[in-house]
């Protein structure tokens, strides 16, 4: 069935620096790549929706410029957390569907962040 | 706007006992609505769907109906075993998204012990 890897699973990083976190399609091609963003005991929330070629959808409330996402491939997008502080600790998942028109999402295992 | 309410855990059962995990919506128009379950270490899985009122969703054992006169998509399973022990999310995608954006419920962690 259709795989979804996230890297890294989980990171640690200085407050002030950059991450990038990876999300690829192993073996299906994604033309639509999702990112959400989980805070503990609560609900996952959707970030942005990323279209290979173009730029990103970002939802009400999240910062583009803190939260890049690019989906330069059909396999690959990626979402770099600029000038990251304690605040955007937390659980990042991202998702991917075959087809614009497909609502059945494979997701990766998540990646946690923790700013100290 | 759109949202998902699902009991909170976590849910402690004896294996073969009967599970009921509640979840209730808010949504315009006619939702898709689906369970997910996440096992330790790995994404998110598909579990079951409903796309249509009074359509069942089944899967593995695990039933949820789409019951549009209470909003409600609740989950169950007539005996667990020790290998349903994981976290639960009951998800929405509405009809103006084009059924992609997925919203999700907190997530209710089930502990199955032998």
């Amino acid at each position: 069935g259709a795989v979804v890897s996230q890297h890294p699973s989980w990171v640690i990083c200085k407050s002030g620096t950059s991450v990038k976190i990876e999300c690829r399609s192993l073996d299906f091609q994604a033309t639509t790549m999702f990112w959400y963003r989980q805070f503990p005991k609560q609900s996952l929330m959707l970030m942005a929706t990323s279209n290979e070629g173009s730029k990103a959808t970002y939802e009400q409330g999240v910062e583009k410029d803190k939260f890049l996402i690019n989906h330069a491939s059909l396999t690959l997008s990626t979402l770099t957390v600029t000038s990251a502080h304690p605040e955007d600790s937390s659980f990042y998942i991202c998702s991917a569907t075959i087809s614009s028109g497909a609502n059945v999402l494979t997701f990766g295992a998540g990646s946690r962040l923790t700013v100290l | 706007g759109d949202s998902v309410t699902q009991m909170e855990g976590p849910v402690t059962l004896s294996e073969e006992a009967f599970l009921t995990i509640n979840c209730t919506y808010t949504a315009t128009g006619y939702p898709s609505l689906f369970w997910y379950v996440q096992y330790p270490g790995e994404g998110l899985q598909l579990l079951l769907k409903a796309t249509k009122a009074d359509d069942k969703g089944s899967n593995k054992g695990f039933e949820a109906t789409y019951r549009k006169e209470t909003t409600s998509f609740h989950l169950e399973k007539g005996s667990v075993q020790v290998s349903d022990s994981a976290v639960y999310f009951c998800a929405l995608s509405a009809q103006n998204t084009g059924f992609q954006k997925l919203v999700f419920g907190t997530g209710t962690r089930l502990l199955v012990s032998p």
